[in-house]
């Protein structure tokens, strides 16, 4: 099983959809948890910060972290046609290094 | 524009060509990464260092070999690449230490071919 797994996409919405991006892991030691927005030929930008469980809100993007059940989501109100991108999850032990998902690839169709 | 950057963005190179990624950062951080970015697969950590002294080599073949001469600037020399070694190479800084809300800032990258 590889230690974090995300849905590669393509996902397609309309302009204005709620999006739901995902990820599940299986070490439960992670307690540090980033997403990241990559847009093409460009590198990841960090998004969003939460440590352990819970809600974190900033404008129109929330991250929401369910450490019972290892699982990670970011959405996106009122999608834009500016979203389009990848979005990369990230986490984290204490002192250890950082693992990353393979990405998923959001279009938002205008 | 980030706080990292990298050149050159875009590379080009035959299996018996030697040539140097850099990679400064302008945070004040003590802690840079090398990642390869192949398409559909998770960035690959391939480098770390803290405090310019090396603390991780993913078990990186000995065509990749880094230099840290400060916290600023990294470097990655590469030589007899394999046509496989093409992807996107991206250099990452942190804080680093033990800060629990160590992030990480990642430059634009360097697209490299290997023909």
């Amino acid at each position: 099983q590889k230690e974090v797994e995300q849905d590669p996409g393509p996902l397609s919405v309309p302009e204005g959809a709620i999006v739901s991006l995902n990820c599940t892991y299986s070490n439960s030691a992670f307690q540090y948890f980033m997403w990241y927005r990559q847009y093409s030929r460009k590198g990841p930008e960090l998004l969003m910060y939460t440590y352990s469980s819970g809600n974190k809100e900033d404008g129109r993007f929330t991250a929401q972290v369910d450490k019972s059940s290892k699982y990670i989501s970011l959405f996106i109100r009122d999608s834009q046609p500016s979203d389009s991108a990848t979005y990369l999850c990230a986490m984290r032990a204490p002192g250890q290094n950082f693992v990353f998902g393979p990405g998923t690839r959001l279009s938002v169709l205008p | 524009e980030t706080g990292v950057t990298q050149t050159p963005r875009h590379l080009v190179m035959g299996m018996t060509n030697k040539k140097s990624l850099k990679c400064e950062q302008h945070l004040g951080h003590n802690a840079m990464y090398w990642y390869k970015q192949s398409a559909k697969k998770p960035l690959e950590l391939m480098f770390v260092y803290n405090f310019k002294e090396q603390t991780e080599n993913n078990s990186v073949p000995s065509r990749f070999s880094p230099e840290c001469p400060n916290s600023s600037h990294l470097f990655l020399h590469l030589h007899t690449l394999q046509p496989e070694d093409s992807a996107l190479y991206l250099c990452a800084s942190s804080r680093g230490g033990v800060s629990s809300t160590d992030t990480q800032y990642f430059g634009p990258g360097t697209r490299l071919t290997v023909l």
